[in-house]
């Protein structure tokens, strides 16, 4: 079946640094990403939707100067979180679109963030 | 916008009990999926329902897609151990895929 790696699994920062999570469609080329956000026992919250060679679409609410996504490949879209503070420390989880197959929608395993 | 309401928020079973999770959605659908999530783990797709009042079976679940195509349920008969987990519902009206809260399951042997 259709593999989405995401990268790194865990990572753990600083308050003021950024960090950079990958997102990769490994079989498929991915032209629509998906950038979900999840704490704990709560359902996904979709943050942006990534467009591959165009900018993202940001749901309301979402800083998109904090959260940079882009998508910069078919096969590839990177978020970053910049000047990450300790609110931000969430399970962040990507998902592509395959087309045809019914479009079907495939998760990456998600990246752990931790800010301290 | 569009929501996507899940009920309940907790399910509690005994081993053999069967299990039903419900969704509604605020605006028509183009299709509906839906996602199980161990524990620590990413969401996994189950199914995706497309057409009205679609039913579809896997194994134990059956998953059905309303006549409205606004709410879809997914039902679980005679629970097992492996069942646990949260349930997701997801919504699709246009390029958007909304996600209901969830209905965590958990099953006593």
């Amino acid at each position: 079946g259709a593999v989405v790696s995401q990268h790194p699994s865990w990572v753990i920062c600083k308050s003021g640094t950024s960090v950079k999570i990958e997102c990769r469609s490994l079989d498929f080329q991915a032209t629509t990403m998906f950038w979900y956000r999840q704490f704990p026992k709560q359902s996904l919250m979709l943050m942006a939707t990534s467009n591959e060679g165009s900018k993202a679409t940001y749901e309301q609410g979402v800083e998109k100067d904090k959260f940079l996504i882009n998508h910069a490949s078919l096969t590839l879209s990177t978020l970053t979180v910049t000047s990450a503070h300790p609110e931000d420390s969430s399970f962040y989880i990507c998902s592509a679109r395959r087309q045809g197959s019914g479009n079907t929608i495939y998760f990456g395993e998600g990246s752990w963030l931790t800010v301290v | 916008g569009q929501q996507v309401m899940q009920i309940p928020q907790y399910q509690h079973v005994q081993e053999g009990e069967d299990f039903t999770t419900y969704c509604n959605s605020s605006t028509t659908l183009s299709n509906i999926q839906w996602y199980k999530q161990r524990p620590g783990g990413h969401p996994v797709f189950l199914i995706q329902l497309v057409k009205s009042g679609e039913v579809k079976k896997q194994k134990r679940l059956t998953f059905q897609f309303g006549e409205a195509k606004k709410n879809s349920s997914l039902h679980i008969t005679a629970t097992q151990t492996t069942d646990v987990g949260t349930y997701f519902c997801a919504g699709r009206s246009s390029e958007k895929l909304v996600f209901g809260k969830g209905t965590k399951l958990t099953v006593n042997p």
